[in-house]
């Protein structure tokens, strides 16, 4: 059975960079058939995505964040990863790593539990 | 301001048949298939509904969605207390190149 666990500081200050990484149990990120995303929500708030990357280094990114996040997959370790660079405290969320199945419209199938990551001074 | 727009909330005593709408435009809902996520209290979301109107493996018959247009619905028959949870809409934005999703509607079991 596929899990995923985000990883990373739970406090970021502003302007600096937020790092999260997922690791991947019971799959494998160097796998043809699936993305790899991330997802975030801001307390209180709905789900906004970040990105999605494949094992190919085929990868999207919104595009109201794309001038500041960076993603990378580590098969090696079976992890992927996030860089959001510049935070402010309007990136305070909770961030989900997830999977898809390759194709337009599939769906995130599967989502770690999220973190919590708070920008503050 | 979300792209598919959802009503913010929507209630239903138990037994009762309750639906969620989710609209949207011609570059996602109107060419693409439609996703539902359902987010129990302080839980990461679980897929409910994809390609429109199937459900994944262990999701109750209850659970049912449709499309037509630009607009997409979750229906929830035989409506239970367990139910009560945050609902979501996404689909793929042709013009974005990009996932978008609704809003959320709050679903309260009275």
């Amino acid at each position: 059975q596929l899990q995923l666990q985000e990883s990373g500081p739970g406090l970021v200050k502003p302007s600096e960079t937020l790092s999260l990484t997922c690791t991947v149990a019971g799959g494998s990120t160097s796998s043809s058939t699936y993305y790899w995303g991330w997802i975030r929500q801001p307390p209180g708030k709905g789900l906004e995505w970040i990105g999605s990357i494949h094992y190919s280094g085929s990868m999207y990114y919104n595009p109201s964040l794309k001038s500041r996040v960076t993603m990378s997959l580590d098969t090696s370790k079976n992890q992927f990863s996030l860089n959001l660079s510049s935070v402010t405290a309007a990136d305070t969320a909770v961030y989900y790593c997830a999977r898809k199945t390759v194709g337009a419209s599939n769906p995130f199938d599967s989502w770690g539990q999220g973190i919590l990551v708070t920008v503050s001074s | 301001q979300s792209v598919l727009t959802q009503p913010p909330s929507a209630s239903g005593t138990p037994g009762q048949r309750v639906t969620i709408s989710c609209s949207g435009s011609s570059a996602n809902i109107g060419s693409n298939t439609v996703n539902w996520y359902q987010q129990l209290p302080g839980t990461a979301p679980k897929l409910l509904i994809y390609n429109n109107n199937q459900r994944p493996s262990g999701v109750p018959d209850r659970f049912s969605g449709s499309k037509s247009g630009t607009s997409a619905s979750l229906a929830i028959s035989g409506l239970q207390s367990e139910d009560e949870a945050d609902y979501y809409c996404s689909a793929w934005d042709d013009s974005l190149n990009g996932w978008v999703f609704g809003g959320g509607t709050k679903l309260t079991v009275l």
